[in-house]
């Protein structure tokens, strides 16, 4: 079964960075995009960006192109989230979700969550 | 970027009420349209995609149209299960934008 499990929770300060991981279980890795929303508390699903697990082509957001870095590693399925200098309105939880076909398709996988709180 | 409007952003209706919420995009992007159910503190789950395709598993008192820039998510019978935030989103390309979400309550 399709499994997507993220790393655990994460207290930052204002200005740190934080690394997020996704690791894929349950099928072919590099034959499906993922990408990553989050959701500040109480607000809506924002979209991140997305990576193509097999090249590891990347396409961000236009907000987050100077702070996020998305990267994957083929041997352990795993792809990884990375935002810079983080401000308080950073503060939500991270999800990584899988795209479920081959082109331009949803998001049929999300992984659990991983709540990023950014604190002085 | 295309926008999204979703509407209304909240409603309360009664057990078995029909319910309509829609999602306007200010370009057409043909049927690339999904609707997503979150109940609060877990994961969005995919309930219909291309518009109109009922996801494996979801009941069949959801259903989706539209096509172009307007699109409707129904709930034919609203159950007490369906408590949740609804969401649209364009997936024709980057950025895959959500709409601001929809929350449904039991009158």
């Amino acid at each position: 079964q399709v499994q997507l499990v993220q790393s655990g929770a994460e207290v930052k300060k204002p200005g740190a960075s934080v690394k997020v991981s996704c690791k894929a279980s349950g099928y072919t890795f590099t034959s499906y995009y993922m990408h990553w929303v989050r959701q500040a508390p109480g607000q809506g699903l924002e979209w991140m960006g997305i990576i193509n697990p097999s090249g590891g082509s990347t396409s961000y957001a236009q907000k987050f192109q100077r702070r996020l870095t998305m990267t994957r590693d083929t041997s352990t399925s795993t792809v990884y989230m990375e935002l810079t200098s983080l401000r308080s309105e950073d503060a939500a939880v991270y999800y990584c979700a899988r795209e479920m076909g081959v082109v331009s398709s949803p998001f049929d996988y999300w992984g659990q969550g991983t709540l990023v709180t950014v604190s002085s | 970027d295309i926008q999204m409007t979703q509407s209304p952003s909240s409603l309360s209706a009664s057990v078995g009420d029909r319910v309509t919420i829609t999602c306007r995009t200010s370009q057409g992007i043909s049927n690339y349209l999904a609707w997503y159910q979150q109940k609060p503190g877990k994961v969005p789950k995919l309930l219909i995609y291309a518009a109109s395709t009922l996801q494996s598993g979801v009941p069949s008192r959801f259903s989706g149209s539209g096509s172009g820039t307007d699109f409707t998510l129904t709930i034919s019978s609203l159950q007490p299960e369906d408590v949740a935030t609804y969401y649209c989103q364009k997936y024709n390309s980057a950025p895959q934008t959500f709409g601001q979400g929809t929350k449904v309550e039991i009158k």
